[in-house]
């Protein structure tokens, strides 16, 4: 089985700080691990993956995220917040085996204060 | 350009009434899923179908039915049976491990 665990539900930054939205995940499997974002009422767009290659990875619009296999996590940070960043954001688990495609956190929002 | 089709983008239903969602890819996919969002709740599982005329349960099926005719098309119905039908669903489909999304229908009981 697998799980993913988004630590905060809602985050606030201040335009020009830094983002760093949290994840911890749980998986029988070696994973793979993404991290989605959703503006309102819109699809989810992907903005990195990580497939077992580099661990340090790096997405679009600045984001870039770490898989650290011993602490169980893949955090999203981005140096600096722009104000069009603020959105949901989606850490998803896939165990390969297709059946169940992925599996969701629960989303963290992301607010972005001028 | 290939993607993801999702209609109507809005859908109202009344009590009692069958609807069907449409899903449309083409880029190809043999697997294709549909999510139900919810405030605060993520992305839940309704069913997914990894080849055609081939479908499976997902964690939240009860009252919604889907069909997989051609590889391109993955129609999702929710019927009558689901009492709580308000939400946002999302269609997905994947060719190998990233999940490609369609920009989502919001149905809402009336």
């Amino acid at each position: 089985a697998q799980s993913v665990t988004q630590l905060d539900s809602h985050v606030s930054v201040s335009e020009g700080t830094p983002v760093l939205l949290r994840c911890n995940y749980s998986s029988s499997y070696s994973p793979s691990l993404f991290w989605y974002v959703q503006h309102p009422n819109k699809g989810l767009q992907l903005l990195l993956k990580y497939t077992s290659a580099a661990t340090l990875v790096k997405g679009i619009n600045g984001f870039e995220a770490e898989f650290k296999k011993s602490e169980t996590s893949f955090h999203l940070t981005k140096p600096s917040a722009h104000m069009s960043d603020a959105a949901e954001y989606f850490c998803v688990v896939s165990d390969h085996t297709g059946r169940r495609a992925l599996t969701f956190g629960s989303g963290t929002r992301l607010q972005v204060q001028p | 350009d290939g993607g993801i089709t999702q209609s109507p983008k809005y859908l109202f239903r009344k009590e009692g009434q069958n609807v069907t969602l449409s899903c449309e890819q083409n880029l190809n996919h043999d697997a294709m899923y549909w999510y139900r969002q919810d405030p605060g709740q993520g992305l839940r599982l309704i069913y997914y179908s990894q080849i055609v005329n081939d479908f499976q349960k997902g964690d939240i099926a009860e009252g919604y039915s889907v069909s997989r005719e051609k590889k391109e098309s993955f129609p999702l119905t929710v019927t009558s049976a689901q009492k709580n039908p308000t939400a946002f669903y999302l269609c997905a489909s994947t060719g190998g491990t990233e999940a490609f999304f369609g920009q989502g229908t919001r149905l809402t009981v009336v």
